[in-house]
């Protein structure tokens, strides 16, 4: 049983750049969550994904937008890039809104800005 | 607001114990998490307190106290693969998505 899958793993943009990051969630899984993480820091909440709709957005500009599609995969849209954008995104999938023990990471993607 | 607070950095050694401690702040709370993070992969779920006590899961165990705004992440015979970060999160008020605010995480190294 796959879990979390992030593509791709690894990325090198050009600041003002535009960036797109996918997500397929764990089988049985509808929920997505995307968070980022800078070196030495917690995770922050970017927006969280359900029935194709944004659900709830963390304190990010509207430079990060996102999608989920109908068989429930997500991607991360980061437009303009700055240098400060470089940080590991994960992706986080759940069974519905409120599921908390199956909530689950992906191992990420490394976003670097030069 | 929640405000999580956690060392930055703590070192143990092999065969020891050793226990991270964790202060929130929160406007609500719906339970205390702990995760594990290996360098370059996805945090792991470890423990989940959501009453005050002792929760103890083989080597880990995880404390809360909500009048304290305190929990702690208790590891016993310390292995050298237990060399990693160790989020402390606060989940959402109750009724909302489960969103988890994290702490900045405490980096163990546990050395021979």
């Amino acid at each position: 049983d796959a879990g979390v899958t992030q593509s791709p793993t690894h990325l090198i943009k050009t600041r003002g750049q535009q960036v797109t990051l996918r997500c397929s969630p764990k089988s049985g899984h509808d929920t997505v969550s995307w968070y980022q993480q800078a070196l030495g820091q917690g995770p922050q909440f970017i927006f969280q994904y359900y029935e194709e709709e944004e659900r709830q957005r963390g304190n990010f500009p509207d430079r990060f937008s996102g999608h989920q599609f109908p068989n429930y995969s997500s991607e991360l849209n980061v437009n303009a890039l700055l240098l400060g954008d470089s940080a590991l995104y994960l992706c986080a999938s759940s069974l519905n809104l409120k599921s908390v023990a199956g909530y689950t990471f992906g191992s990420g993607t490394r976003l670097t800005v030069v | 607001g929640q405000n999580i607070d956690q060392p930055t950095e703590m070192t143990a050694t092999e065969g020891a114990i050793v226990q991270i401690n964790c202060t929130y702040q929160t406007s609500g709370f719906n339970g205390l998490f702990w995760y594990q993070q290996h360098a370059g992969e996805a945090p792991t779920f470890l423990s989940y307190n959501v009453l005050d006590g002792l929760e103890e899961k083989g080597r880990f165990s995880s404390f809360l106290s909500r009048s304290k705004g305190y929990s702690y992440l208790l590891l016993k015979e310390l292995q050298m693969k237990d060399s990693a970060s160790y989020l402390c999160a606060v989940g959402p008020p109750s009724g909302g998505s489960y969103i988890p605010t994290f702490g900045r995480g405490t980096s163990l190294i546990v050395h021979p």
